[in-house]
Parts: C-alpha cells; structure tokens; sequence
C-alpha cells in the first residue's frame, strides 16, 4: 500500500548548524502535508504546513520544501537549538472527498549537540 | 494557548476490561480525531468525528471502539474487551476546519493492558 516514510531514523547537529529532515511520500493524491514535532512524553506539535499548489513555505527559523516529482518532502531548521532536539514526523493528507486523515511517516529523531 | 486536554494520562486496565479515554477539544473546534502510537511506531489514524457523527475511521476502528461526544465539551474513545495489543499512546486531536487545517494534538493517554 502506499505510505509515508523517511530516509534517515535519527539526526544529530551541531547547536547553530542548520538540520535538514526528509521525508518520502508514496501517494499522489495527497495533496496537503505537515510536519510536526513530537517531544518525549508529549503529543505532536504543529511546525508547519504546505498544500501541493506551493514547492515551499517559510515560517520562523523552519522552512518545508516539495517535490511532487520526485514525492519528497523536507524541513529546514535554521540556526538549530537544543530545544529542537524531538522527534520530527511528516504527515500527509489524501486529496479524496470527506478524507480527514492523516497518515504519518516513521519519525525522525533530532538531536542537537550543545 | 488554547490546548487539548486529555485524561487520564496513564490508564493500566487488565485484559477484557473496558476503558474510556476522555479528551476535551478545543472549545470553538468543530472536528474531532483520535490516533493512536504503539511504541516506537508510527501515529496511526483512528477516526474522525464531526457534527455528532463518524466522518471516517480506519481499519483498526473496529467494532471494539467507538466514540462519543456526550456533552458539548468532552470526545470519548471507548475500547471494550481490551487486548494487550491495544497498549499504546492515543492521542486526540482537533481542528476549526477539516481538511487540510492545522489540528492540535492532546497530550495522550498511555493505555497498558496488562
């Protein structure tokens, strides 16, 4: 079936370095992604959104980029402080009518070097 | 910041007991959700609820779950004949719009069945 999944399991950089999440997607109706940040203990956190009318959206110190051609999706996080250290899904959304869900990739683990 | 709200945050229950999990959404929210993550996996989708009714739910959403918004403020998940494969976090989540709208997530409640 398809799914959503990520290359690289765990991540660490240095403190100040930029980090780059990536995520691989499989369905070609999704039309709508997220990626969302999950702390020990805590649910996941909205970072940021992009719709698959847009190849790139920026937000504070992150930004999400989308390739529908080659269904790769990834977060840059400018400037990487030890609070980002998390686990960092990527979650897309089929374009079907009355479709809510959301599926979610593996995770990737961040870990920020102080 | 408005937030999801879940209790209780841990639930140990023997297997076939019955649990409720109880969430309160964000209040002027109008679509409801609940996930659920086995650890180490992936957040996986259960169901969707709006406008007092099931919008859509997963294959895991059998007849051994169900849901309900027994007030205008709490979203229930019930599990009945608890299995210990149902041990995980479940998560609630909610969101104003349905579609391709940012939804915030509980804090989750860690289900043991032992």
């Amino acid at each position: 079936g398809e799914s959503v999944g990520l290359h690289l399991p765990t991540l660490s950089v240095q403190e100040g370095d930029n980090s780059i999440i990536n995520c691989a997607y499989s369905n070609s109706a999704s039309d709508y992604f997220i990626w969302y940040k999950q702390e020990s203990g805590k649910g996941p956190q909205f970072i940021i959104d992009i719709r698959s009318n847009m190849d790139k959206r920026q937000g504070q110190r992150v930004t999400v980029l989308l390739n529908k051609t080659v269904k790769h999706l990834s977060l840059q996080i400018a400037a990487t402080q030890p609070g980002d250290s998390a686990v960092y899904f990527c979650a897309e959304k089929d374009s079907g009518a009355g479709s809510y869900q959301l599926t979610f990739g593996k995770g990737t683990k961040l870990s920020v070097i102080p | 910041e408005p937030e999801v709200t879940q209790t209780p945050s841990h639930q140990v229950t023997q297997m076939g007991q019955e649990v409720i999990l109880r969430c309160v959404p964000i209040s002027n929210h109008l679509y409801f959700y609940w996930y659920r993550q086995i650890l180490g996996q992936k957040v996986e989708f259960l169901v969707s609820f709006y406008n007092n009714e099931i919008s859509e739910k997963s294959e895991i959403f059998d007849d051994q779950f169900s849901v309900e918004r027994p007030d205008g403020s709490n979203f229930t998940l019930k599990i009945r004949s608890t299995k210990l494969e149902d041990s995980a976090m479940y998560f609630c989540a909610s969101s104003d719009t349905g579609v391709g709208t940012e939804a915030f997530f509980g804090q989750g409640t860690r289900l043991t069945v032992v």
